[in-house]
């Protein structure tokens, strides 16, 4: 069974520094990873996945992940954040496309003016 | 194309009552997923269907039911209402299990 770990539930950070959200899952065979931006009551939206090949994924609005699967980690990071990021920030994982994808608790970030 | 859209947006039910939600997938998609959402907490799998058939389930009681329907569209229902079924629950489609689901902006439940 898979599992994901967010050990940070709150990131506090101001605008324009750089953030990083913690990602760490388990599983005992190759996963799918995502992350995940939940916006103030909205559905949430995808943000970037690792599917296969490079291990360092980018987004559209300047965020990126790198699959590390020897640390079984899947971190995002963006060097210089907004106001516009706050958000809450979701991690997931899948065994496959045919499988169930597993949600981590989610990382609330705040940037501050 | 047209978005996930759910209906209502917003539910109050009292405990014991039954509740159903819709959904509305994007065009094309033939996969369903719903999840509900707790307060503070990751959204949790409670089951998918692909072509009108159940394809895997979480660990939701069987009072938790879906149904999908030839135009793709589905239903949640859950039965016996308890507090604890107070959350956000989403449904999120996709094509053939392409691992990109797009999610509706969900229906929030509160069970008084």
């Amino acid at each position: 069974a898979q599992s994901v770990t967010q050990l940070d539930s709150q990131v506090p950070v101001f605008e324009e520094a750089p953030v990083e959200l913690r990602c760490n899952y388990s599983s005992s065979v190759s996963v799918y990873l995502f992350w995940y931006v939940q916006y103030p009551n909205q559905g949430l939206q995808l943000l970037l996945k690792y599917l296969s090949g490079s291990t360092l994924v980018e987004s559209i609005n300047g965020f990126e992940a790198e699959f590390n699967k020897s640390q079984t980690s899947f971190h995002l990071r963006k060097p210089s954040v907004h106001i516009s990021d706050t958000a809450e920030y979701f991690c997931a994982v899948s065994a496959s496309t045919y499988d169930k994808v597993i949600f981590g608790p989610g990382t609330s970030l705040s940037v501050i003016p | 194309e047209t978005g996930v859209t759910q209906s209502p947006t917003h539910l109050i039910k009292t405990r014991g009552q039954q509740v159903t939600l819709r959904c509305s997938s994007q065009s094309g998609h033939n996969t369903v997923s719903w999840y509900q959402q707790a307060l503070g907490q990751g959204p949790q799998f409670i089951f998918q269907y692909y072509r009108e058939e159940e394809n895997g389930r979480g660990n939701f009681p069987p009072r938790f039911s879906g149904l999908q329907f030839p135009n793709y569209s589905s239903e949640l229902n859950v039965n016996a209402l308890e507090l604890d079924d107070s959350a956000l629950y989403l449904c999120a489609s996709s094509r053939d299990f392409q691992e990109t689901q797009y999610f509706g902006p969900g229906t929030r439940l509160l069970v008084l």
